[in-house]
């Protein structure tokens, strides 16, 4: 079993719909998450980041965590085509040395006009 | 531009060759981390390193690989007679430290090895 689980997709939805994008873990010593959105041929750009379970908004994103089913999801309100890209969830335990990030394969998200 | 620099974005080499690819940190911060991304798959972690020291190393390949980051300059992964399988995207990411500080990326460096 892989520690991160992503459907690649891809994900496609018209513009102006609710995305919802997930990933499930194995490794309950991951206590940091993150989502960052990354664009052909460019770096990861980081979207969110949070370390406890529940909510998290941050404009039209919204992260939410649930630690005790190994569960994150990353919301997309009011899709846009600009949001088409491939988003990557990411996660760390607490350090101790350790502080390289775990990846998901990513996911490649459409919006169609 | 106060983000992650990486350079050069293309490296071509042939099979045996050397490739040194370079990283300069976002200003203020001082940890560095190198992860690879093959075709297909997603980021790999491959080394952690903070100014002189190597602080882990658990996803590096044992052999032909190495990476350093000096008092003064960038951050250097070196990958010693290049094969075919190296062919990736290789980016940096740099952080200030701690446990509550994301990382962030630059934009990678493409490796083809002919």
């Amino acid at each position: 079993q892989k520690e991160v689980e992503q459907d690649p997709g891809p994900l496609s939805v018209p513009e102006g719909a609710i995305v919802s994008l997930n990933c499930t873990y194995s490794n309950s010593a991951f206590q940091y998450f993150m989502w960052y959105r990354q664009y052909s041929r460019k770096g990861p750009e980081l979207l969110m980041y949070t370390y406890s379970s529940g909510n998290k908004e941050d404009g039209r994103f919204t992260a939410q965590v649930d630690k005790s089913s190994k569960y994150i999801s990353l919301f997309i309100r009011d899709s846009q085509p600009s949001d088409s890209a491939t988003y990557l969830c990411a996660m760390k335990d607490s350090g101790g040395g350790a502080d390289g990030l775990t990846f998901g394969k990513g996911t490649h998200l459409i919006i169609q006009p | 531009n106060a983000g992650v620099m990486q350079n050069p974005r293309h490296l071509v080499r042939r099979r045996g060759q050397e490739a040194r690819l370079r990283c300069s940190p976002m200003k203020g911060h001082s940890h560095v981390y190198w992860y690879r991304q093959l075709p297909e798959e997603g980021l790999k972690f491959m080394v952690y390193l903070q100014k002189e020291n190597i602080i882990d190393e658990s996803g590096m390949p044992k052999e032909r690989f190495s990476a350093e980051f000096p008092k003064e300059g960038p951050s250097i992964l070196r990958i010693q007679q290049v094969v075919r399988g190296d062919s990736a995207a290789y980016f940096c990411a740099s952080s200030p430290g701690g446990d509550n500080q994301p990382q962030h990326f630059g934009d990678g460096t493409r490796l083809s090895i002919l």
